[in-house]
């Protein structure tokens, strides 16, 4: 049963700060999404990571993936108050019903200015 | 990109009483389809996979008879919650799947969600 285990499920930080969000999977899969969620708004669709060593970026955030290791990271740089979300990774688990997604328990994301 | 919509937005109804949401691909046909639930402050989860054709395939502990599934078209899901209890207040959201020319090329677009609330 694929697991996806995200680390850590709060964050508070400065504006101007970096951190990493970190997410871990059990089993082998190749592909890993990053979303972002708003307050009471449905995902919007970051990153999709497809194969080792994998890196994409896009303004403040940087998503990277590490088949080997089973994990992925999304790098914030200079936070500024718009990234404040619920931030979710997602791996797609094929032995499952049609490649369904498996979410992480998501990371909530609090810029402080 | 791919638009996906779900309706309605938002939902009041009365415990007992049945709720039937739409998810819709606008500008491309899915084949697959699929119905996540999340409660508050929780992650989503899968409920079940929408098939066009057939029928769908439900996730371990989601009632089937509960939670009706009908993929009438390529571009159109419905999930009817039938005798809805308070315990079944949630965000719904529905994904379609866009699958390209390329091999084993596929995305997962998202619907932005339908809130119900059972009183």
């Amino acid at each position: 049963e694929l697991k996806v285990e995200q680390n850590p499920l709060f964050l508070s930080m400065q504006e101007g700060k970096n951190y990493t969000i970190y997410c871990n999977y059990s089993t082998t899969s190749d592909r890993l999404y990053w979303y972002r969620q708003d307050p009471g708004k449905s995902l919007e669709s970051l990153f999709v990571l497809l194969s080792n060593g994998a890196v994409k970026q896009e303004g403040r955030l940087m998503a990277s993936l590490d088949t080997k290791a089973r994990l992925s990271t999304l790098h914030i740089t200079a936070a500024v108050h718009d990234l404040s979300a619920t931030y979710f990774c997602a791996v797609a688990d094929y032995g499952g019903s049609q490649g369904n997604l498996i979410f992480g328990k998501g990371t909530k994301l609090s810029v402080k200015p | 990109g791919a638009v996906v919509s779900q309706h309605p937005s938002w939902v009041i109804c009365k415990s007992g009483t049945s709720v039937k949401i739409e998810c819709r691909s606008l500008d491309f046909q899915a084949t697959t389809m699929f119905w996540y639930r999340q409660f508050p402050k929780q992650s989503l989860m899968l409920m079940a996979t929408s098939n066009e054709g057939s029928k769908a395939t439900y996730e371990q502990g989601v009632e089937k008879d509960k939670f009706l599934i009908n993929h009438a078209s390529l571009t159109l899901s419905t999930l009817t919650v039938t005798s809805a209890h308070p315990e079944d207040s949630s965000f719904y959201i529905c994904s379609a799947i866009l699958r390209s020319g390329l091999a084993g090329s596929e995305t997962q677009y998202f619907g932005p969600g339908t809130r119900l609330l059972v009183l």
